[in-house]
């Protein structure tokens, strides 16, 4: 079964960094571009970053370019997304999820809550 | 970025109603474009990609429509199950914009 667990969320301050993680298993995870993307009540589905399977090519929105680091460790089946200087306006839950370019994005993890409050 | 229209942004039906939700795209991407499914406090789940395939598992009460720039998803008969919150995606490019959101709501 392909899975997608999320972990690393929780409550920081503005202007704190924070990382989460997320652990892919039952496919060829180096195979496969991975992606966050976040969900807030006001936004609604943002993605945040993707990265190709060989880290060759790297997106990011606009709206965290220059705070937030997406990288992959193949070896280990790991996806991470470095936040910082984060804002209020950060707040949200973060999914990982498998897909991108030309690759609908299926599955999805659970999500992990990010906090950004003083 | 390629910005993707949805509507409308609530739809208040019936169980057994025929139920319809419009995506518009800025600019062409082709047919890859997907329709998801959430729940409150649930991940989204993939209903259907390539504009109009449909995911294993999903009941074929779904279905997607059309190409380019105008894209349709399609509840031929409402289910309990399926009062929820609709997404489109465009995955044509790499920012994989999503619609706004559709919520399908008990009349």
């Amino acid at each position: 079964e392909v899975q997608l667990v999320e972990s690393g969320g929780g409550l920081v301050k503005p202007g704190g960094s924070l990382r989460v993680s997320c652990a892919g298993s039952g496919f060829s995870f180096r195979s496969y571009s991975m992606n966050w993307v976040r969900q807030t009540p006001g936004k609604g589905l943002e993605c945040v970053s993707s990265i190709s399977g060989t880290s060759s090519y790297i997106y990011y929105a606009d709206s965290v370019k220059g705070r937030f680091t997406v990288s992959r460790d193949n070896a280990n089946n790991s996806l991470y997304l470095q936040m910082n200087s984060l804002r209020v306006e950060d707040t949200a839950v973060y999914y990982c999820t498998r897909g991108g370019m030309v690759r609908p994005f299926h599955p999805w993890g659970q999500g992990t809550l990010v906090t950004v409050s003083s | 970025d390629i910005q993707m229209t949805q509507s409308p942004s609530t739809l208040a039906a019936s169980i057994g109603d025929r139920v319809t939700i419009t995506c518009r795209a800025s600019q062409s991407i082709s047919s890859h474009l997907a329709w998801y499914q959430q729940k409150p406090g649930k991940a989204p789940k993939l209903l259907i990609y390539g504009a109009s395939s449909l995911q294993i598992g999903v009941p074929a009460r779904f279905s997607g429509s059309g190409s380019e720039t105008e894209f349709t998803l399609t509840i031929s008969s409402l289910q309990t199950d399926d009062f929820a919150s609709y997404y489109c995606q465009q995955y044509n490019t790499y920012s994989g914009t999503f619609g706004q959101g559709t919520k399908v709501e008990n009349k």
